[in-house]
């Protein structure tokens, strides 16, 4: 059973720092993209990167660029989330998901999701 | 403002049949992307329900269908049930952003 938990959310202030964890099972890790998407409070779905089987390739939407990395650890099946320089407007919970080897690479498979919450 | 654009609600009896509407532009969707649809309950993550326009994943009920068609797509949902109760999210991908777009979602209400 594939399995996706993510970990890492709390309390934070606006300019801290943050870093998601998400532990991955079930599956094939190493062979599949993943992304991380987040969604504020009371409102809807925003994409914010994927990431390639090796690492090699990492896409962000812009208003993370520069501030968020995605990583991945093959060893540990595990995907990341390094968030610095947050800002109030980050505020949100954040999903890990898997991209299915299908053709645009729908996200099959979705954690349930930590809470990030960026306050003063 | 989301750049997949859907209509905040829409609501049928049960038994009805109700449609989803998601429309983009020359740079998304007119652009030949393909569209998915995610169904997200109250309080859950949310769960893939149409892939690459009209696909759906195993375990999905075939009430459920998409479509597509020049610069929108739409999600259709028959024999409408209580359970159907959510938001529903359609997903791009926009070449002029170069990123992945999300519809702004639509509550579903089973009256």
């Amino acid at each position: 059973e594939v399995q996706l938990v993510e970990s890492g959310g709390g309390l934070v202030q606006p300019g801290g720092s943050l870093r998601l964890s998400c532990a991955a099972s079930g599956f094939t890790f190493s062979s599949y993209w993943m992304t991380w998407v987040r969604q504020p409070p009371g409102k809807g779905l925003e994409w914010v990167t994927n990431v390639n089987q090796d690492g090699s390739e990492k896409y962000y939407v812009d208003s993370v660029k520069g501030r968020f990395t995605i990583s991945r650890d093959t060893a540990n099946n595990s995907l990341y989330l390094q968030m610095n320089s947050l800002r109030v407007e980050d505020t949100a919970v954040y999903y890990c998901a898997r991209l299915a080897h299908i053709t645009a690479r729908p996200s099959d498979y979705w954690g349930q999701g930590t809470l990030v919450t960026v306050s003063s | 403002q989301s750049v997949l654009t859907q209509p905040p609600s829409v609501s049928g009896a049960p038994g009805q049949r109700v449609t989803i509407s998601c429309t983009g532009s020359s740079s998304n969707i007119g652009a030949g992307y393909d569209v998915h649809w995610y169904q997200q309950l109250p309080g859950t993550a949310p769960k893939l329900l149409i892939y690459g326009n009209t696909n759906r994943p195993s375990g999905v009920p075939d009430r459920f269908s998409g479509s597509k068609s020049g610069t929108s797509a739409s999600l259709a949902i028959t024999g409408l049930q209580a359970e159907d109760e959510a938001d529903y999210y359609c997903q791009s991908y926009d070449n002029s952003l170069s990123a992945v777009v999300f519809g702004g979602g639509t509550k579903l209400t089973v009256l």
